[in-house]
């Protein structure tokens, strides 16, 4: 059983660049969630996908936006960068939309200069 | 406004004995509640849930201990080795959404 995977691992971007990061969910998982973890902070939720459609979003601005492809793997796409969007963003994946057992990836730690 | 709170940034204690980990939350909709452990440059992982009608759920050496009228939710850890020093992040759900606490740095001490 192949556990979730993100890329990259580490990335570096200016003030106002667009950044993609990715997500695999973990096999027979058709949910996917996405969290940002700020530096001695807790995950907090951006949004999560079920079947391919947003099926619920935390308090983030509509730049911070998603995409869910057929075989359940998944983009974060943030546009206009923040310093303050430095953060490791992770990707959780799940059987269900309505199963509270998340299965982390390692993480994407995204550095905002 | 912080629905989960974890008090303690931090908690040493000697192999063999008790860990305590303690957490507060505000939100009666809650359904379930987790624990999760993290190692650095690794993604949280899944250590134990327990039901908002149960009041004990245990796992080998964790056991989960929540108290509906007093908001609050506990991990016992007995007895504690070494390799369990990580960052513990208490959550709860409404449904799939995840609310995390802020996490508390446990250090088992050989």
């Amino acid at each position: 059983e192949t556990g979730v995977t993100q890329s990259p691992t580490h990335l570096i971007k200016t003030r106002g660049q667009q950044v993609t990061l990715r997500c695999s969910s973990q096999s027979g998982h058709n949910t996917v969630s996405w969290y940002q973890q700020a530096l001695g902070q807790g995950p907090q939720f951006i949004f999560q996908y079920y079947r391919e459609e947003e099926n619920g979003r935390g308090n983030f601005p509509p730049r911070f936006s998603g995409l869910q492809f057929p075989n359940y793997s998944s983009e974060l796409n943030v546009n206009a960068l923040e310093l303050d969007d430095s953060a490791l963003y992770l990707c959780a994946s799940s059987s269900s939309q309505i199963s509270y057992e998340q299965y982390f990836g390692p993480g994407t730690r995204l550095t905002v200069t | 406004d912080q629905q989960v709170k974890q008090n303690s940034p931090s908690l040493s204690v000697q192999e063999g004995r008790i860990s305590i980990l303690n957490c507060d939350y505000t939100n009666s909709m809650f359904d379930y509640f987790l624990w999760y452990k993290k190692y650095p440059a690794e993604g949280p992982t899944f250590l134990i849930s327990i039901s908002s009608i149960k009041d004990k759920n245990e796992d080998g050496r964790f056991t989960v201990f929540l108290n509906k009228s007093a908001k609050h939710l506990s991990l016992h850890i007995v007895p504690s080795q070494p390799g369990d020093s990580a960052v513990y992040f208490c959550a709860a759900s409404v449904g799939s959404r995840l609310t995390f606490g802020e996490g508390t740095q446990l250090t088992v001490n050989p």
